[in-house]
């Protein structure tokens, strides 16, 4: 069965400061992985995916993440927080052999101090 | 973006009434998914469809079906509503299963009184 963890629901950084938010999956076998973010009463925006290539996946708005399998953690980390980066950030396993359903986390809201 | 759109995009209803949402798709993506998204909770798939007529249940079916008669087409029908169906509902689809992305509309608030 597949589940995501994320470790922290909300988290509070100052602009100009690294992001990190966490995220530990459980999956069965070689999971696909995705975070996405969702703004304030806004749909969801696919930041970045890992699907079994290079470990450190690179995405949008500069943000990456790092796939460490002995971990079980799919990471989200950005160097320099933007006020923009202000939302709610979902991690997400994919069941890739069952119709591609997706497992979410309950997700994390950034919040960035000025 | 991927071409998805949802109707109503705001509704409020009341308790006992029927409601059905629905996902209109451009795409011609052969998966579409309902989910539910309640604070503390992230998304939730509701039923998801593999091809027209083709559905099967998510982790949160009671209350709810769902047809497909055409590839665009994916509605949500709550026979009769509840208060604990209040929700934002989302519509995703997917192109193929295996290493894909799903996509997702912009989301219809329901507000059942």
């Amino acid at each position: 069965a597949q589940s995501v963890t994320q470790l922290d629901s909300h988290v509070s950084v100052s602009e100009g400061t690294p992001v990190l938010l966490r995220c530990n999956y459980s999956s069965s076998y070689s999971p696909s992985l995705f975070w996405y973010v969702q703004h304030p009463n806004k749909g969801l925006q696919l930041l970045l995916k890992y699907t079994s290539a290079a470990t450190l996946v690179k995405g949008i708005n500069g943000f990456e993440a790092e796939f460490k399998k002995s971990e079980t953690s799919f990471h989200l980390t950005k160097p320099s927080a933007h006020m923009s980066d202000a939302a709610e950030y979902f991690c997400v396993v994919s069941d890739r052999d069952n119709f591609n359903k997706f497992y979410f986390g309950s997700g994390t809201k950034l919040n960035v101090k000025p | 973006d991927a071409g998805i759109t949802q109707s109503p995009r705001h509704k409020v209803t009341e308790t006992g009434t029927p409601v059905t949402l629905r996902c209109h798709q451009t795409e011609n993506h052969r998966y579409m998914y309902w989910y539910r998204q309640d604070p503390g909770h992230g998304l939730r798939l509701i039923h998801y469809s593999y091809g027209v007529k083709d559905t099967d249940k998510g982790e949160v079916s009671d209350g709810y079906s769902v047809s497909r008669s055409k590839t665009e087409d994916f509605l949500l029908t709550l026979e009769s509503a509840t208060s604990s169906q209040t929700s934002v509902y989302f519509c995703a689809i997917s192109e193929r299963t295996g290493e894909d992305t799903q996509y997702f509309g912009p989301g219809t608030r329901l507000t059942v009184l």
